[in-house]
């Protein structure tokens, strides 16, 4: 079945450096989003994609973060200058509009530490 | 406040009965979503169900809708130490799928099935 797979599965980093979350969305799905769990708190949405460009993002979403489809496959977040507070499970997803509903795949998340 | 909030927050069972999870949300909806989610990973789609419909089952699951009330719940059936898990509902808002549309999680229940 496919999947979307996220790299690295766990992230140390401190505070004020760059951090590159990857991502590789299911092949044929247009649509793509970040999402992010403090541990032991509700799934927050950061941003949608779809056709090259930011599509929606939240409150949470400012200047620090980025997102970019470098290439046909990949899909990255860029954390700039982190802080204590970015600390949290980063979960990619892809989807495709099927039968009039978006439902989503997720990968298995990237935890990102800062220290 | 969120759009989704499940209730209880936390529920612990015995192997073979019934756990039941509820869910509401603020705002008018095109469909509602169930999905898993195991200790550390990412989340699993478990089951849609549109705004025009009240109920809908899959294997030992069971969604209900009311609109009315704006609320959901999800029931497992005969529950297994394997279902042990935290369990989020998600909310689509848009009715066109012109960009991307996200979905707005819940805070989660916690579901443990002693074995």
């Amino acid at each position: 079945e496919p999947e979307v797979t996220q790299t690295p599965s766990h992230q140390v980093t401190q505070m004020g450096q760059e951090v590159i979350l990857r991502c590789v969305p299911i092949s044929n799905h247009l649509y793509f989003y970040w999402y992010r769990q403090i541990l032991g708190q509700k799934v927050e949405f950061l941003v949608s994609f779809y056709n090259n460009e930011i599509s929606e993002k939240s409150e949470i979403f400012d200047d620090q973060f980025s997102v970019e489809r470098p290439d046909g496959s990949n899909f990255t977040l860029k954390i700039r200058s982190t802080k204590l507070e970015d600390s949290a499970m980063y979960f990619c997803a892809s989807s495709e509009f099927r039968s009039g509903a978006n439902v989503l795949t997720f990968g298995a998340g990237s935890r990102l530490t800062v220290l | 406040s969120q759009q989704g909030e499940e209730d209880p927050q936390a529920l612990s069972i015995q192997e073979g009965e019934n756990a039941t999870m509820n869910c509401s949300y603020k705002t008018s909806i095109n469909n509602l979503q169930w999905y898993r989610q195991n200790s550390g990973r990412g989340l699993v789609h478990l089951i849609l169900i549109r705004s025009n419909e009240r109920e809908k089952h899959s294997g030992r699951l069971r969604v209900t809708l009311d609109t009315s009330k704006k609320s959901s719940s999800l029931l497992i059936t005969a529950s297994r130490a394997a279902d042990t898990a935290s369990y989020f509902c998600a909310t689509d808002l848009d009715w066109f799928m012109e960009y991307g549309n996200k979905l707005v999680f819940g805070a989660g229940t916690i579901l443990r099935v002693k074995s």
